[in-house]
């Protein structure tokens, strides 16, 4: 079973650039979300999504962009990488709604130079 | 802006020793609380799901309870065993979103 399925697992990206991080799920859920971990912050939410073509910010989505066009994807764009996006990314997703388990990708490492 | 705490930050104990963390969340608007296990550079595990007050759910030596009135979970770690070492995070499920806590990192030493 393949789950949730991120790419890339590491990229090193200089100030100014652009990439995206792919995230695919094969479960059908409906709720996608991406999040950062950054040391002694935990898990922050970045943006989500509730179902295809849905999209919504979390609480630290300034700097990057998301779009649902399927139900399988969510990637995360950055425009313009900066140096305080260097982080571990993390895509999750779930069946929706309060007591679903949430499953999450193996997380991408991003360093911004 | 919803505040999901945990404490202690760290904790190390031996092993055997049994040990418990706190998780504090808004008390209103409670949807479910969630419990992950995360060992570094892993994806986080889910461990408990739990949606209604006074909620007990256990898994082999971890156990879990649920308070909504008051805002808090704790998890309990029976007789802890290295392989137990990780960080614990709680999240707050709100309307459609997950809110995490910054967890408790945990290490048991031999």
């Amino acid at each position: 079973n393949a789950g949730v399925t991120q790419t890339p697992k590491f990229q090193v990206l200089k100030t100014g650039q652009s990439m995206t991080l792919q995230c695919a799920q094969d479960m059908n859920h409906e709720y996608m979300s991406w999040y950062r971990q950054d040391p002694g912050m935990g898990l922050r939410l970045i943006h989500y999504s509730v179902g295809a073509g849905i999209t919504d910010q979390g609480e630290v989505p300034n700097g990057y962009n998301v779009s649902r066009s399927t139900t399988e994807d969510f990637p995360l764009r950055l425009l313009s990488a900066a140096p305080s996006q260097t982080s571990v990314y993390f895509c999750a997703s779930t069946r929706g709604g309060d007591g679903n388990t949430i499953y999450f990708g193996e997380g991408s490492w991003l360093t911004v130079v | 802006i919803l505040n999901v705490e945990q404490s202690p930050q760290s904790l190390h104990v031996q092993e055997g020793d049994s040990t418990n963390f706190t998780c504090s969340f808004p008390s209103s608007n409670f949807y479910a609380l969630h419990w992950y296990r995360w060992e570094t550079a892993k994806s986080p595990e889910a461990l408990f799901v739990m949606t209604l007050n006074g909620d007990e759910k256990k898994k082999g030596r971890i156990s879990a309870t649920l308070n909504t009135k008051e805002g808090y979970s704790y998890l309990y770690i029976k007789g802890s065993q290295p392989e137990d070492s990780a960080t614990y995070l709680c999240a707050f499920y709100n309307t459609d979103k997950l809110i995490f806590g910054t967890g408790t990192r945990l290490q048991v030493f031999p």
